[in-house]
């Protein structure tokens, strides 16, 4: 079974903080990828990451940088977390195209 | 407009019932269909997915793809209260790994 692990379930952090979000995969895969999860919104794209130093910009890239040393391991970072940061974080690897395994999420607080 | 659209919900159906979640999509590009089920405080895991157009049957489920009017469907028989989860619709194109999903359908399966 493949197992994707995400550092923390639930964080709080104070505005301005920089926030590491921690996911790791066990299963040798390429492709690793971050979502935000919001009500109403659904999950959008953060970042991607198709190798090792590789990666590529979703859709709301702005105020995130990922990093990725090792292809088992996908970090996300708030630089300056601000309150509409607020959201459920979900990670996720895959190495089809039609099949994402996904983490189970941290849930951030930005007060 | 979102380039995929899906009901919210809630959607409460008794036990027994056959479930008819759907999407509809503005993007003629996409090629792979898929449905995830994402239980309360986990991460979306896959169900099916589909290639193209057309039916697939996994168990109870069923999954349905009609590019032409660009909607998909999934259906659920013999319903249980175990199904009761938010079921998100997602897609993509051949060779990008960047999915866009729907915002999901919370279902509640009453015993």
């Amino acid at each position: 079974d493949v197992k994707v692990t995400q550092s923390s379930r639930y964080l709080v952090k104070r505005t301005g903080e920089k926030v590491f979000l921690e996911c790791v995969q066990d299963m040798d895969h390429e492709n690793m990828f971050w979502y935000r999860q919001d009500p109403g919104l659904g999950l959008r794209l953060i970042y991607f990451s198709y190798d090792v130093k590789m990666k590529e910009k979703g859709d709301i890239p702005e105020g995130y940088s990922v990093s990725r040393e090792k292809k088992e391991r996908f970090s996300l970072i708030l630089e300056s977390a601000s309150t509409n940061q607020t959201s459920m974080y979900l990670c996720a690897s895959s190495i089809l195209f039609y099949e994402q395994y996904f983490g189970p999420g941290t849930r951030l607080t930005v007060t | 407009q979102k380039e995929v659209e899906q009901d919210p919900g809630p959607l409460s159906v008794p036990e027994g019932a056959i479930v008819s979640l759907n999407c509809t999509y503005s993007n003629s590009a996409f090629q792979y269909f898929m449905w995830y089920r994402q239980y309360s405080r986990k991460g979306p895991e896959l169900l099916m997915y589909t290639y193209s157009s057309g039916n697939k049957e996994d168990g109870r489920f069923t999954a349905q793809v009609d590019k032409s009017s660009k909607y998909i469907s999934l259906f659920i028989r013999d319903s249980q209260p175990s199904d009761s989860a938010t079921y998100l619709c997602a897609m993509t194109s051949s060779g990008t790994y960047k999915y866009i999903f729907g915002t999901g359908t919370r279902l509640k399966v009453l015993a």
